[in-house]
């Protein structure tokens, strides 16, 4: 099993620029979150996905999209990149009562 | 508001010494409580979780964190740190079945 996998690893964007962030797991999991990590600030929830169809808001959503059209990919959309949103970004899944599995993290800077 | 504070920034350690990790949670129910070890540069781990039950919970790496709800608090300790153990750790609070929310972290630093 591979996990989740994330790509890109690194990622330079310019003011304005939209990009996506990909996340894949193999594990069958249903739910799929997106968080970003800032220093001094832990882990922040983007948005996250209980099942294939299925999104909701986490805490700092303004500015990304998602969709879950499959059980395995949970896509993260930048619509219009800014500096504030320079930061490492985390997906993760889990199946029912799991603990989350990390994949290894999206650094994005945008300049 | 559900939140989780870990109160040291950063801890040093001498190779060999015991350690302690704060971890002070405010969650309104019986919160699902969670322990994450991450290296520079790395994802996030799971060390151990406490769901139900037992209150003293064994994790992986030799770590064990105790829940005491009288003290909102789910401390992970060690016996015996490794210079392998040095790294930044995060406590978690499971929330509405999905939503998880992090403490902002302490780093471990262990001396040789």
């Amino acid at each position: 099993n591979a996990g989740v996998t994330q790509t890109p690893k690194f990622q330079v964007l310019k003011t304005g620029q939209s990009m996506t962030l990909q996340c894949a797991q193999d594990m069958n999991h249903e739910y799929m979150s997106w968080y970003r990590q800032d220093p001094g600030m832990g882990l922040r929830l983007i948005h996250y996905s209980v099942g294939a169809g299925i999104t909701d808001q986490g805490e700092v959503p303004n500015g990304y999209n998602v969709s879950r059209s499959t059980t395995e990919d949970f896509p993260l959309r930048l619509l219009s990149a800014a500096p504030s949103q320079t930061s490492v970004y985390f997906c993760a899944s889990r199946g029912q009562g799991l603990g989350y599995t990390f994949g290894s993290g999206t650094r994005l800077t945008v300049v | 508001a559900q939140s989780v504070t870990q109160p040291d920034i950063h801890i040093t350690v001498s190779e060999g010494a015991s350690l302690e990790l704060r971890c002070n949670y405010s969650y309104g129910a019986t919160p699902y409580l969670f322990w994450y070890v991450q290296s520079p540069g790395q994802g996030l781990q799971l060390l151990l979780k406490y769901f139900s039950g037992d209150t003293l919970v064994q994790g992986i790496k030799g770590f064990e964190a105790e829940f005491k709800r009288s003290q909102s608090s789910f401390n992970l300790r060690k016996p015996s740190v490794h210079w392998s153990d040095a790294a930044e750790y995060f406590c978690a609070v499971g929330v509405n079945n999905n939503d998880m929310r992090f403490g902002a972290g302490t780093r471990l630093t262990v001396k040789p």
